[in-house]
Formats: C-alpha cells, structure tokens, sequence
C-alpha cells in the first residue's frame, strides 16, 4: 500500500457534471493538503487541513468543495468547473510537528489529471 | 515577490557527469525548511530531500546534496554521477515558520543524455 493514495488517476468531466477526488493516506500524518498544477505554473496551493480543520483556503472558487471526515481521508467535491480548471490536482499529507524541531516534507499522491470539457 | 524562483527552465547534463539546479528563496522568517522535489513525467512528486534553516552542515541524501548559502539564500541541488532515470522535472520548496503553506518554485527539467 503506497504512502498517499489519489483515485481517479484520470477523470474527464463537462461543465455540468459533478465528481468527487478521492485522497487517502497510511503514513499517520495530521495534515493533509490539495494543490492544482497547471502547465508552465506552480504548484498552487488550495486546501489545507490540520488535524481534520481546515486552516487554509487559498481564494479557491466555490465549484472546489473539500471534505476531511477524519486525518486519512481528503475529498475533493467538483461542480460546474470551468474548461481552466483542467490541471494535475496533487493531494499530500505531512506530519506538522511543532515549531523548532525542523520541517516535515509533503508526501504527495500520484494525482488526478482533471480534463473538463 | 517569489518566494522561491528557480531561473533554469531546461537543463542538459551528460550521463555519469554531475549537475546544479539552482533555487534561490526569499523569506525574513528565521526557521524555515528547504526541499527539493523530483517529478517524473508520470506525475508522482517525489520527496528527494530537506535542508533546515539552521543545520550548520549542507544536506546529503544519496547521489543527491543540497548546497546551501544561507546568506545568499540560495539552496542548489547537486546530483552526482547522472542516470538517464534523472529525467525529470525538479522542484526547490520552502516552508516558513508561518502558516501551513509550501512554496514551489516553477521547476527545471532535466535531461540526462546517454
């Protein structure tokens, strides 16, 4: 079983309809994230959560709808998205120990390439 | 500003020779952690290694070292002795000791020539 597990691997969608990314991970880690990454860009950031709340929301649009029942699992609800939203969308997870006792790496999913048309 | 600017967009390097990918941070946090990332064209970003704000020596995993200028706010990867699996993308990421984000830089591509 792979650390941070992302399914689909790929998902073709229209404006219209509306699906669901999956995230989850085996690695006991309390912070899970999202990113986008479009083409020529970097990584951008979405979502964060922390210990299931989310402390960051990154002036993402409303058709992006995060769900964390609990530290393993991350969703990510979609609706009526744009053709601009098309990307790789990169879930992570890593273990957010305090302050001062060095800096955790974002262990990342294979990702979903998103094609809206 | 950026926090994290890699200049290099592409980069050539022969098999069995070694490279520098450079990565240049900006931030007025004290602690702050440093990462490189490798992404191969099946997508998967991989974990390659991390540098602290206040390790005194510069980090060496493998065939992989991170040289890093503090004061220059610099932290270059440095692969020795090239594999054509180096192909790939390459991230320089940072966190600060504010907030929860990750800042990636836009990413290098490395070819490695046989």
């Amino acid at each position: 079983e792979t650390g941070v597990t992302q399914t689909p691997r790929h998902l073709v969608m229209g404006m219209t309809n509306k699906k669901s990314l999956k995230c989850e991970q085996h690695l006991g880690h309390n912070a899970m994230y999202w990113y986008k990454q479009s083409a020529k860009k970097p990584l951008e950031l979405m979502f964060v959560y922390n210990f299931k709340e989310q402390t960051e929301n990154n002036s993402v649009p409303s058709r992006f709808s995060p769900e964390c029942p609990n530290s393993s699992h991350l969703f990510l609800h979609l609706h009526t998205l744009q053709p601009e939203d098309s990307a790789l969308y990169l879930c992570a997870s890593s273990q957010d120990s305090g302050r001062g006792r060095g800096y955790s790496p974002l262990h990342f999913g294979n990702g979903t390439r998103l094609t809206v048309t | 500003a950026q926090k994290i600017t890699q200049t290099q967009p592409g980069m050539f390097v022969q098999e069995k020779e070694a490279v520098t990918l450079d990565c240049t941070y900006d931030t007025s946090d004290q602690s702050y952690g440093l990462f490189w990332y490798k992404q191969p064209s099946s997508g998967e970003m991989i974990f390659l290694i991390y540098q602290g704000s206040y390790d005194e020596q510069n980090a060496t995993e493998g065939r992989y070292s991170l040289n890093f200028q503090k004061a220059r706010k610099s932290a270059n990867l440095v692969i020795s002795a090239s594999q054509l699996g180096d192909s790939a993308m390459y991230f320089c990421a940072m966190r600060e000791n504010t907030g929860n984000q990750f800042y990636f830089g836009t990413g290098t591509s490395l070819t490695v020539i046989p």
